[in-house]
């Protein structure tokens, strides 16, 4: 695509509910990165994919966080029993690799708890 | 581990004018880039300006300008000729250059406010 797609755009959800969020990243971009915005925070690192290896997931706060991707298509991350805590603006990004070209963010999924 | 700072939660500057954003990092490493990200209402992060740390020269991208102090760890954005559309938050960010698969570090933001 022509730009790094995220959806579902906002999610209000109840506690304890699990939650998927989508991001398709920009055609040809083997690197694809997940970050959490809190309200008033930076940038968190969550989780990286590189092609087929295996994922950086150093970043993860907790198992009930996991993502998903296959080859270099789509990533899902998967929020399971959902706390208040995890309200936050979910960032996705792409680059060519991890190691080069400039890195392309999309416009974020909005995830509220109730 | 990497640490970015940024020490003004928010700034507000008048239109046409020049305003400067701080930002100071924490680093071992000699290798590294910076950067400035800009985040609209849209909140799609957008590339401002980047400053690879081997580069006495700081950089420059029309009215926005840096200036890199590597011995001090600083690394300012200087917008000049504020315009309405600048308004923002902005964000420092710090990669290596020697762990290039490392991910971006980002600092807490700036929100800037331009004033008509």
């Amino acid at each position: 695509g022509a730009g790094v797609s995220q959806s579902p755009s906002n999610k209000v959800t109840e506690k304890g509910k699990d939650v998927e969020l989508r991001c398709d990243p920009i055609s040809g971009h083997t690197a694809l990165y997940w970050y959490r915005q809190r309200l008033g925070q930076g940038l968190e690192f969550l989780i990286y994919f590189q092609g087929n290896s295996a994922p950086d997931k150093s970043g993860l706060p907790s198992d009930r966080f996991s993502a998903e991707r296959t080859g270099e298509s789509v990533s899902t991350l998967t929020i399971q029993r959902t706390q208040q805590e995890d309200s936050a603006v979910y960032l996705c990004a792409s680059r060519l690799t991890v190691y080069t070209g400039e890195l392309f963010f999309g416009e974020g999924s909005r995830l509220t708890v109730l | 581990a990497q640490t970015v700072t940024q020490s003004q939660p928010e700034m507000s500057v008048q239109e046409a004018e020049t305003v400067t954003l701080s930002c100071t990092y924490d680093t071992s490493e000699s290798d590294y880039y910076l950067f400035w990200y800009k985040q609209p209402p849209s909140r799609q992060m957008i590339l401002v300006i980047r400053q690879e740390a081997y580069k006495q020269q700081n950089a420059t991208e029309n009215r926005f300008s840096v200036n890199f102090q590597k011995a001090a760890k600083s690394f300012s954005l200087k917008i000049s000729d504020s315009q309405l559309g600048d308004a923002a938050m902005y964000f420092c960010a710090y990669r290596s250059a020697i762990r290039g698969n490392t991910p971006l570090v980002f600092g807490k933001g700036t929100r800037l406010s331009v004033i008509a």
